[in-house]
């Protein structure tokens, strides 16, 4: 069975201590994995695409690894505007090349000042 | 420039009876996602759409979920003789030609109750 999993469910940070959230993943055939942000009451907000391992993608404090089971976002010296949700995703190699996307639960950041 | 707009905002209807869920892309996006998010937990994928056609239903629970996009901008998602259980946010996302994989834009959401 498909299936993604994020750790920790919950993580408390003070400002400026950096972490890392992990996102697990076994599925028959990854077409891309995928990082989003939530803020309460919204929507997610798109973040990252890795496409295979040894990829990293980079933005402002954040940076995402991939490799062959897991992701890994590394969250350096955040911030209070860092809380939030962050989602993880994958899109599954299917014949029908179907758009069907499989998140994990999410881990919720709260960064306190 | 706008985003995507989900409306309403919030439903609550009474057990069996039928509901629509509308969004409105953003402008020029041929790909429109439905995906429906309980507490806690992450977004549950429904259907696709690439233009007015469903290309993936794959995730819609049963014959009680139906979902339209008749000129390829706007989408309905409809459901018959609700139940409890479909309780839940429900998310409306959009992304243009040729966006990387996972490159979507989501609008706020659809709150349904079930009473």
């Amino acid at each position: 069975e498909d299936q993604v999993t994020q750790s920790p469910e919950a993580l408390r940070l003070q400002e400026g201590e950096s972490s890392s959230l992990n996102c697990s993943y076994t599925v028959s055939g990854l077409r891309g994995l995928f990082w989003y942000r939530q803020d309460p009451g919204k929507g997610p907000e798109f973040l990252f695409t890795l496409y295979s391992a040894g990829e990293e993608k980079e933005k402002e404090r954040l940076k995402a690894t991939l490799t062959k089971k897991e992701s890994f976002l590394h969250i350096t010296a955040p911030k209070p505007e860092d809380s939030a949700t962050y989602l993880c995703a994958v899109q599954l190699r299917r014949k029908n090349y179907g758009q069907n996307f499989v998140f994990g639960p999410g881990t919720r950041l709260s960064v306190l000042p | 420039g706008a985003g995507v707009s989900q409306t309403p905002s919030n439903k609550v209807t009474e057990k069996g009876k039928y509901v629509e869920l509308r969004c409105d892309p953003i402008s020029g996006h041929t790909a429109l996602y439905w995906y429906r998010q309980s507490l806690g937990q992450g977004p549950e994928f429904l259907i696709y759409f690439q233009g007015t056609g469903a290309a993936d239903d794959s995730g819609l629970p049963n014959d009680r979920f139906f979902a339209v996009r008749p000129e390829g901008s706007v989408s309905t998602l409809k459901i018959q003789r609700t139940e409890r259980g479909d309780s839940a946010v429900y998310l409306c996302a959009s992304s243009p030609v040729g966006a990387p994989l996972g490159e979507q834009y989501f609008g706020p959401g659809t709150r349904l109750t079930v009473t």
